[in-house]
């Protein structure tokens, strides 16, 4: 299986929150990162948070970081249907490691 | 500026012809890399450049040719691919190839295979 893992799938109603989950193996990961990827498209680089780090907000964006359990997730807040798009967690050791990536769909 | 260029687009070739790929930055940034993106998956590192020299080739067929030019350009040669190399293939960079570096992604380069 792959190192870095998310569910596959996030279904919301529009104006909700959405979170999405990733589990990661190595500790010794020194930045963890949430892109966007929308159909068609190349990654777009939402938010990372670096390890030694429990939290990050960023506009609508919260990342939460949980080391000991190597737990990382993804809040989005007030979701908008354009938040519509695959969502990959990856870490960074010595090369770019992705998580299969969460599609998050939002009906309106 | 947080961009990184690709082109074409989108790309159709046959098994037999050549084509290349071309990436560009103006961050600065001295590394970059070649993904591979197949449907309904994470990219796959193809190849990292650092400092204008190959520093990872990820045991990827002959068929692809990594070249870098200079510190902002980046081109995949390609001859004689298979159906099965059709994919997204994305290019990054960063600022030195460093561990832990971010790297921020082009919008890809869709090839067919015929």
């Amino acid at each position: 299986g792959e190192d870095v893992e998310q569910s596959l799938f996030l279904s919301v109603r529009e104006g909700d929150s959405s979170v999405i989950n990733c589990t990661y193996t190595d500790s010794s990961s020194t930045y963890l990162y949430w892109y966007k990827q929308e159909p068609g498209a190349g990654l777009q680089l939402l938010t990372y948070i670096f390890s030694n780090m429990d939290m990050k907000q960023d506009q609508r964006l919260t990342v939460l970081l949980n080391k000991k359990d190597k737990h990382l997730s993804l809040r989005i807040a007030d979701t908008q249907t354009g938040d519509s798009a695959i969502y990959f967690c990856a870490e960074s050791i010595t090369n770019m490691r992705f998580g299969a990536g969460t599609r998050l769909t939002v009906k309106p | 500026d947080t961009e990184v260029t690709q082109t074409p687009k989108h790309l159709v070739m046959g098994m037999t012809n050549k084509k290349s790929l071309k990436c560009e930055q103006h961050m600065g940034h001295r590394a970059m890399y070649w993904y591979k993106q197949k449907a309904k998956k994470p990219p796959e590192l193809m190849f990292v450049y650092s400092y204008e020299k190959l520093s990872i080739n990820e045991s990827v067929p002959s068929r692809f040719s990594p070249e870098c030019p200079n510190s902002s350009l980046l081109n995949l040669h390609l001859h004689a691919l298979q159906p099965e190399d059709s994919a997204l293939y994305l290019c990054a960079s960063s600022q030195g190839g460093g561990v832990g570096e971010t790297q921020y992604f082009g919008p890809g380069t869709r090839l067919l295979v015929l």
